[in-house]
């Protein structure tokens, strides 16, 4: 039972534009979110984390939005470089593991 | 060093075959976890240790996968009479666990990739 969908398994965007990552969720239970990042052949990397209480985080040039109501994130990445191409993959937390998406491909294009 | 470390870093094996993968943790995390990444999949829990207790491993996909944490440290994650589709990316993270479990983020090592042929 797939809890954390990612549903565009890749994406692509220019250097400079603004790259929007879609999550979805079924449990409502989750309250905890994170998105990682994911270079070839190295382990995922933490990048920003929101709490359910929040609707918003922002850490420089990344920004993740909640919306409970619609069990909905995304996270936005303004301007995107061509450093930012990876896997970028969506998670909640359950106690004890988390629960990742699929993961979005993310190339930007110069 | 500082990170999650995983040995080997790639594994050839023949179908039938046991092996075992290592995980040292972060020093100071009493959390760890195992996931796996198949080609073109998400990743996908295995087993998760917390300090001393039990360990859940709802996710282990049959009884040929098992895992043991020696000490509270490191990890090892056994698959035995390995078949082709037990190929994969198996990742290890670890985390400190803070009261609520509310800020659990998890660190990853680079994953030991096993090809079974």
């Amino acid at each position: 039972d797939q809890q954390v969908k990612q549903n565009s398994p890749s994406l692509s965007v220019q250097e400079g534009r603004i790259s929007i990552l879609n999550c979805d969720y079924t449990n409502s239970m989750f309250d905890y979110f994170l998105w990682y990042k994911k270079y070839p052949a190295e382990g995922p990397t933490f990048l920003i984390s929101i709490s359910s209480i929040k609707d918003k985080n922002e850490d420089g040039r990344f920004t993740v939005f909640l919306n409970k109501s619609a069990k909905h994130l995304s996270l936005h990445i303004v301007p995107s470089q061509p450093g930012d191409s990876a896997v970028y993959f969506c998670a909640a937390i359950t106690p004890g593991k988390l629960q990742f998406g699929a993961g979005t491909q993310v190339v930007v294009t110069p | 060093g500082a990170g999650v470390s995983q040995s080997p870093s790639n594994k050839v094996t023949e179908k039938g075959k046991d092996v075992e993968l290592r995980c040292d943790p972060i020093s100071g995390h009493t959390a760890l976890y195992w996931y796996r990444q198949s080609l073109g999949q998400g990743l996908e829990f295995l087993i998760y240790f917390q300090g001393n207790s039990a360990p859940d491993k709802s996710g282990l996909p049959s009884d040929r996968f098992s895992a043991e944490r020696t000490g509270g440290s490191v990890s090892t994650l056994t698959i035995q009479r390995t078949q082709q589709e037990d190929s994969a990316v198996y990742l290890c993270a670890s985390s400190l666990v803070f009261p609520g479990g509310a800020q659990d983020i998890q660190y990853f090592g680079a994953g030991t990739r096993l090809s079974v042929l």
